[in-house]
């Protein structure tokens, strides 16, 4: 079946820009994570959900970055006013059990 | 989440086994030993987790020492296509968990 995806799969965008990365979890299920990767670097926490409940935010950097799952199945993760500290991956995972799978990422540039 | 200790990096004959430690000298009672791997810019990928037996999957087996403070992933007839970052988690386990991912070890298999 379908696994989960993510769009834009690359981002260009100048400084001051908001943006919007989309996230398209396995279809039936509850979890859906978003994380950030740097190069290098193992991927870092951002926020979660189970179905439309934001759970824990705490990964989020500061109050630029917001994430939204307002019908329990496909989520935007918004970052207002970027900053070219904000340039990563951004990948995001959905899980039923134990497991959480991965989406391909999308790779946001700010210049 | 208990913090975890692995190696930077190894390297592995293609077609001999891969054995990747992993220190977690303050892992809880409740705390599940979780392997992922990414392979590349892909996704991270899961691969196996256990509690304190050991464990076998199509991908791979686990090896928990009877302290639990420690453990190895086996990747019994390693290919070129396994080679990839590897990261070893300890975290409670179920799907509404997110995942602190260290550095992990980087796992090069030769020809």
């Amino acid at each position: 079946g379908a696994g989960v995806s993510q769009s834009p799969r690359y981002k260009v965008t100048k400084r001051g820009q908001d943006v919007a990365l989309r996230c398209d979890p396995i279809s039936g299920h509850v979890s859906l994570y978003w994380y950030r990767q740097a190069l290098g670097q193992g991927p870092e926490f951002l926020t979660y959900f189970n179905y439309e409940a934001q759970q824990d935010k705490s990964g989020l950097p500061n109050d630029r970055f917001s994430a939204e799952r307002p019908e329990g199945s496909i989520s935007t993760l918004t970052i207002q006013r970027t900053e070219q500290r904000d340039s990563a991956m951004y990948r995001c995972a959905s899980s039923l059990r134990n497991e959480q799978f991965f989406g391909p990422g999308t790779r946001l540039t700010v210049l | 989440d208990a913090k975890t200790t692995q190696p930077t990096s190894m390297d592995c004959a293609e077609g001999r086994a891969a054995n990747l430690p992993c220190n977690h000298s303050t892992i809880s009672g409740n705390e599940y030993v979780y392997w992922y791997r990414q392979i590349h810019s892909q996704g991270p990928q899961y691969i196996i987790h256990g509690l304190k037996n050991n464990e076998t999957n199509e991908m791979a087996s686990l090896i928990i020492t009877e302290d639990r403070k420690s453990s190895t992933l086996i990747l019994p007839h390693a290919t070129l296509r396994d080679t990839a970052v590897y990261y070893c988690i300890a975290t409670v386990s179920g799907s509404a968990r997110q995942l602190t991912f260290g550095s992990g070890t980087q796992l090069t298999v030769l020809p």
